[in-house]
């Protein structure tokens, strides 16, 4: 595709559900990052891939959450028995990755996620 | 670690005023150095970027320098427009572990600008 794609575009779930949120990024990308963003904390790094592997994990907040990617395309990032300070816009990013340089990072629309 | 400030705001502006957004970092190493903006319903997107101390980044009328004395990076627009209403990070990004270069965000500015 043209941009990086997320969905869904909206998840309202309730207190204690697991949700997975899909990132599409933009073709030939290796590098994948997810950022979260809300009211309280602002914009947060979560976690970083390069192709399938994720050397950077440190974002993460709790092992509640994880994230997968495979085929070095497609990731989904992963919350289970969701809180409702997990209430906030989830941004994935993806870029060129070529080592030495920095590398632009082209984010997507996010998703918002809302928990009763 | 890494971490940047930036100017909270709301700022609200008339058209054609000039506009300074105040960021500043610490860091312990090299970094690059950026501005992103969010259009009210819009994704993030990369307004501007420096790479080196003294690089000045520009892009659509605005400027930032990178001043590694001052650990600053502000945002300026000599003539603000009505459609540069928007939020505006500051952040930067290093080299870590595993080649990421995740970005570290300032809390965002709220730009509005009025006719």
């Amino acid at each position: 595709g043209a941009g990086v794609s997320q969905s869904p575009s909206n998840k309202v779930t309730e207190k204690g559900k697991d949700v997975e949120l899909r990132c599409d990024p933009i073709s030939g990308h290796t590098a994948l990052y997810w950022y979260r963003q809300s009211l309280g904390q602002g914009l947060e790094f979560l976690i970083y891939f390069q192709g399938n592997s994720a050397p950077d994990k440190s974002g993460l907040p709790s092992d509640r959450f994880s994230a997968e990617r495979t085929g070095g395309s497609v990731s989904t990032l992963t919350i289970q028995r969701t809180q409702q300070e997990d209430s906030a816009v989830y941004l994935c990013a993806s870029s060129a990755g070529t080592s030495g340089l920095y590398n632009e990072q082209f984010f997507g629309p996010g998703t918002r996620l809302t928990v009763l | 670690g890494n971490s940047v400030t930036q100017m909270e705001g709301p700022v609200t502006l008339s058209e054609e005023a000039f506009l300074t957004i105040n960021c500043t970092y610490t860091a312990t190493g090299y970094p690059s150095l950026f501005w992103y903006v969010q259009y009210p319903g819009e994704g993030l997107q990369l307004l501007l970027k420096a790479t080196k101390a003294d690089d000045k980044g520009s892009n659509k009328g605005f400027e930032a320098t990178y001043r590694k004395e001052t650990t600053s990076f502000h945002l300026e627009k000599g003539s603000v427009q009505v459609s540069d209403s928007a939020v505006y990070f500051c952040a930067l990004s290093d080299v870590f572990q595993g080649g990421s270069e995740k970005l570290v965000f300032g809390k965002g500015t709220k730009l509005t600008v009025n006719p």
